[in-house]
């Protein structure tokens, strides 16, 4: 079964620092996700890009977040100074034609 | 803006009773509507996308369902390997994030 895989599995960064979290989608899939999970709550969007731009992004989105599909199999997540309530899971996701939507198994981002 | 309740927050069953799981929903126009399930710590796993009212789908001892309002997860004669949160999502007409909603942790006793 095809499978979404995110690395690193855990990252401990330090407050102010600049992070990149990895993706490889599922290669003939279209859209592509960022989510994330703050322990104990509920999935949140961050941003959809389909054909090599961003198609929507949510409120948590802002200027210190940024998305890249560097070489046509990578797609990135950088966050450039992280706070600390930037703590979480993020999860990529990749979508073929609106019917199957597949997760990675996460990234931990812990702020210190 | 898209509304996804979920309920209950969290269900204990006994190994077999069977139950289901609820997913509420407000759209403008529903594109899909996803049924996920999460182990601690990991991913949310596929398990099915439904469409439109009246559709149905299953998979081993689930069963989806679709309304104009809601969908229905059921849980036919559930094992403990069934202990999972189980997230309901859906993607608007006009959108293409999905929205997810708070998930039902559900718990199988032996």
């Amino acid at each position: 079964e095809p499978e979404v895989t995110q690395t690193p599995s855990h990252q401990v960064t330090q407050m102010g620092q600049e992070v990149i979290l990895r993706c490889v989608p599922i290669s003939n899939h279209l859209y592509f996700y960022w989510y994330r999970q703050i322990l104990g709550q509920k999935v949140e969007f961050l941003v959809s890009f389909y054909n090599n731009e961003i198609s929507e992004k949510s409120e948590i989105f802002d200027d210190q977040f940024s998305v890249e599909r560097p070489d046509g199999s990578n797609f990135t997540l950088k966050i450039r100074s992280t706070k600390l309530e930037d703590s979480a899971m993020y999860f990529c996701a990749s979508l073929d034609t609106y019917t199957e939507a597949f997760f990675g198994q996460g990234t931990r981002l812990t702020v210190v | 803006e898209d509304q996804v309740t979920q309920s209950p927050e969290a269900l204990r069953l006994q190994e077999g009773e069977s139950s289901s799981l609820n997913c509420s929903y407000t759209v403008s126009g529903l594109r899909g509507l996803f049924w996920y399930r999460q182990d601690p710590g990991k991913g949310p796993e596929f398990l099915f996308t439904l469409y439109s009212a009246g559709e149905e789908k299953e998979k081993e001892r689930l069963k989806a369902t679709l309304t104009k309002k809601e969908s229905f997860l059921h849980i036919t004669a559930p094992k403990p390997e069934d202990s999972a949160t189980y997230l309901c999502a859906v993607q608007e007409t006009s959108g293409s994030r999905l929205t997810f909603g708070e998930g039902t942790q559900l718990t199988v006793n032996p």
